[in-house]
C-alpha cells in the first residue's frame, strides 16, 4: 500500500528553527509537496521536489532523499503566523497525490 | 498567479435540498480539477478528480449521484451536493491543476479558499 507518514503534532518556539520530516512509501514517484493549512483554511503551496537535494525559499527550505523515501520541511525565524497544519504530499506513478495527515504545527511565544 | 476562487465561501441550507458549489482557475487554465472533504481536525479526503469535457472519476466510496460533478470548461468546475443531510456538513475545497505551459512547476494543485457547508 501507499504510505505517508509524519509525526502528528510539533512545539517550537517563536525565532527558533524546527524541521517537519515525511516519509514515504509509494508505487512510483514524481515528486514530493509540502502545504500549509491554517486552521478553518484551504492548504496553501509551500515547495515542490522532484531532484535530491535542498530548496530554499524565503525563512522555509525543503529537503528531499528519493533513496531514503524521505523529506523535511525547515522553518527559521519562526513567527506566531507559522502555526498552522503542514501536510505532505507524494505525486505516484499515476500522477495521483498521496496525502500525508499532516503535522500540526504550535508556535509559543 | 495561480489563483483559484470557489463560491460561495459559506452555505447554510435545510435537509434536503441541493447546494452548487463553484470552483474557478482566474489566471490559468485547468486541465484538471479535485474536490475535496475535510471534517474538523481530520486529513484533506479526495472525493473526485475531474477533467475538463470528461466524467469525473469519484474515490471509493463516495456517491457520484449525490455529488454531481461538472467539468464544463477549462476554468470552471460546479460540485453540487444534492439532497443534503446533516452528515454532508463539512468544508469542501477544490484545487486545480494547470497545463505544462501554463505553469514553471507542473502537476502542483492550487487551493481553492474553501466553501464552509452546514446543512440544519
Amino acid at each position: 500500500g501507499q504510505n505517508i507518514d509524519q509525526p502528528t503534532e510539533m512545539t517550537a518556539t517563536e525565532g527558533a528553527i524546527v524541521q517537519i520530516n515525511c516519509t514515504y512509501q509509494t508505487s512510483g514517484f514524481n515528486g514530493l509537496f509540502w502545504y500549509q493549512q491554517h486552521a478553518g483554511e484551504a492548504p496553501t503551496f509551500l515547495s515542490y521536489n522532484v531532484l535530491d537535494g535542498l530548496e530554499e525559499k524565503g525563512r522555509f527550505s525543503s529537503f528531499l532523499s528519493r533513496s531514503k523515501g524521505y523529506s523535511y520541511l525547515l522553518l527559521k525565524e519562526l513567527q506566531m503566523k507559522d502555526s498552522a497544519s503542514y501536510l505532505c504530499a507524494v505525486l505516484d506513478s499515476n500522477y495521483q497525490l498521496i496525502w500525508g495527515a499532516g503535522t500540526k504545527l504550535i508556535i509559543k511565544p | 498567479g495561480a489563483v483559484v476562487s470557489q463560491h460561495p465561501s459559506w452555505v447554510i441550507c435545510k435537509s434536503g435540498t441541493s447546494v452548487k458549489i463553484e470552483c474557478r482557475s482566474l489566471d490559468f487554465q485547468a486541465t484538471t480539477m479535485f474536490w475535496y472533504r475535510q471534517f474538523p481536525k481530520q486529513s484533506l479526503m479526495l472525493m473526485a478528480t475531474s477533467n475538463e469535457g470528461s466524467k469525473a472519476t469519484y474515490e471509493q466510496g463516495v456517491e457520484k449521484d449525490k455529488f454531481l460533478i461538472n467539468h464544463a470548461s477549462l476554468t470552471l468546475s460546479t460540485l453540487t451536493v444534492t439532497s443534503a443531510h446533516p452528515e454532508d456538513s463539512s468544508f469542501y475545497i477544490c484545487s486545480a491543476k494547470g497545463t505544462s505551459s501554463s505553469h514553471h512547476v507542473t502537476d502542483t494543485q492550487y487551493f481553492g479558499p474553501g466553501t464552509r457547508l452546514t446543512v440544519l
